[in-house]
């Protein structure tokens, strides 16, 4: 079973209030990844990252930032939620580049 | 960057029927592939992956895929599906500079 965990799993928040949300691995693992998926859609890769202080941005960054300061811990904060955020966001990490990617059980999260 | 295409949304099939599902991947190498699938409200689980050697891989809950470099595609199959099979299935393909990206995903429908 993987180890890697997301909190808080379900949060409603208010339109322009800060967020992070949380993730974390306890498998070591230096590649770690956020994806965005609204139900029943595509996963959109916004962040990843190679190791300690090696964050890059994938296709929908631009309103969200993250940080690796420790290798198990990849936080990604919203500065400024807006309704447009509201979907499921999901935290994943792998070993290696031919390796499976294990994931968290998301987060949900509604702006209102 | 790598692109993977799912070309079918939606399929629908009956208990005990075969099953194939179809992806295409864009990139410029070889690629490693990957098929997850995902029940509702859960995260992805992995079925199956393929890096290198026998083109024919075998996975787990009776799936299997076959890599074929000439058509850029990477099918799932199975023999006969179970109604416990009914769920969302993403590919997915890792590039060499780390980051991996899913296809919009096919959701299975099986009829009794």
């Amino acid at each position: 079973e993987a180890d890697i965990y997301q909190t808080p799993r379900y949060l409603v928040i208010g339109t322009g209030k800060k967020i992070t949300l949380e993730c974390s691995q306890t498998m070591g693992h230096d590649k770690m990844y956020w994806y965005q998926q609204d139900p029943g859609m595509e996963l959109h890769l916004i962040h990843y990252s190679y190791g300690v202080n090696s964050t890059e941005k994938g296709d929908l960054s631009s309103e969200s930032t993250v940080s690796r300061i420790r290798t198990e811990h990849f936080p990604l904060t919203l500065e400024s939620a807006r309704p447009s955020h509201t979907s499921q966001y999901l935290c994943a990490s792998r070993e290696y580049m031919n390796t499976e990617a294990f994931f968290g059980q998301g987060t949900r999260l509604t702006v209102v | 960057a790598q692109s993977v295409t799912q070309p079918d949304i939606h399929i629908t099939v009956s208990e005990g029927a075969s099953l194939e599902l179809r992806c295409n991947y864009s990139y410029g190498a070889t690629p490693y592939l990957f098929w997850y699938v995902q029940s509702p409200g859960q995260g992805l689980q992995l079925l199956l992956k393929y890096f290198s050697g026998d083109t024919l891989v075998q996975g787990i809950k009776g799936f299997e895929a076959e890599f074929k470099r000439s058509q850029s595609s990477f099918n799932l199959r199975k023999p006969s599906v179970h109604w416990s099979d009914a769920a969302e299935y993403f590919c997915a393909v890792g590039a060499h500079n780390n980051d991996m990206r899913f296809g919009a995903g096919t959701r299975l429908t099986v009829k009794p």
